[in-house]
């Protein structure tokens, strides 16, 4: 089944105490994000990557870090996460991005930075 | 800069009762118009992709329009089922991010 999967699905920490989330398709898409959504705000994209070793900031990338050693693995990383971090993350592929084709997107991991 | 908004913010429909969601947007030059539907708890799920105005797309008991500056989301008989936060994005021609709109929650009522 064509998916991209996200863990962990919920996660508590605290803050300085640095974290990965993992996120991984499996339909050969070059093109990758991380988006964090928040009520009254929406999606909004962290950070992306056109294919391996090819990242670039999207509109909110302070405090967070990617890495694309692997076409399927798009990790994102918060060294130092903040309170202002808490929110819900989803990792979303697609073939290419002059392609057209729709961005799929994982289940979501939940983060709460205390 | 590119911009999507969605009204209303909520939609409140008994079940059978037709109704439509709004999506406008400004960009430079649209490459695709995108809606999606999520549910609680998951992420969001794709539903159509709009390229030019005049295009129309069909599913079940949805139906979407666009025009050269809005897009609408058009139920016909909702059921129960299709309660849930229904989210409309565009992305420009130079760029490569999906921009997306606050979205419309819907519940649908037996």
């Amino acid at each position: 089944e064509a998916q991209v999967t996200q863990n962990p699905r919920y996660l508590i920490t605290v803050t300085g105490k640095k974290l990965t989330v993992t996120c991984s398709q499996n339909m050969n898409h070059e093109y990758m994000s991380w988006y964090r959504q928040d009520p009254g705000l929406g999606l909004r994209q962290i950070y992306y990557s056109m294919n391996v070793e090819v990242t670039d900031k999207g509109d909110v990338p302070e405090g967070y870090k990617v890495s694309r050693k692997e076409k399927r693995n798009f990790p994102l990383i918060l060294e130092s996460p903040s309170p202002n971090q808490t929110s819900l993350y989803f990792c979303a592929s697609t073939l290419r991005v002059g392609s057209n084709q729709p961005q799929h997107f994982g289940d979501g991991t939940r983060l709460s930075i205390l | 800069e590119d911009q999507v908004t969605q009204s209303p913010e909520a939609l409140r429909l008994q079940e059978g009762e037709s109704s439509s969601l709004n999506c406008s947007y400004t960009v430079s030059g649209l490459r695709g118009l995108f809606w999606y539907r999520q549910d609680p708890g998951k992420g969001p799920e794709f539903l159509f992709t709009l390229y030019s105005a005049g295009e129309e797309k069909e599913k079940e008991r949805l139906k979407a329009t666009l025009t050269k500056k809005e897009s609408f989301l058009h139920i016909t008989a909702p059921k129960p089922e299709d309660s849930a936060t229904y989210l409309c994005a565009v992305r420009s021609e130079a760029g490569t991010a999906l921009i997306f709109g606050k979205g419309t929650t819907l519940s649908v009522s037996s």
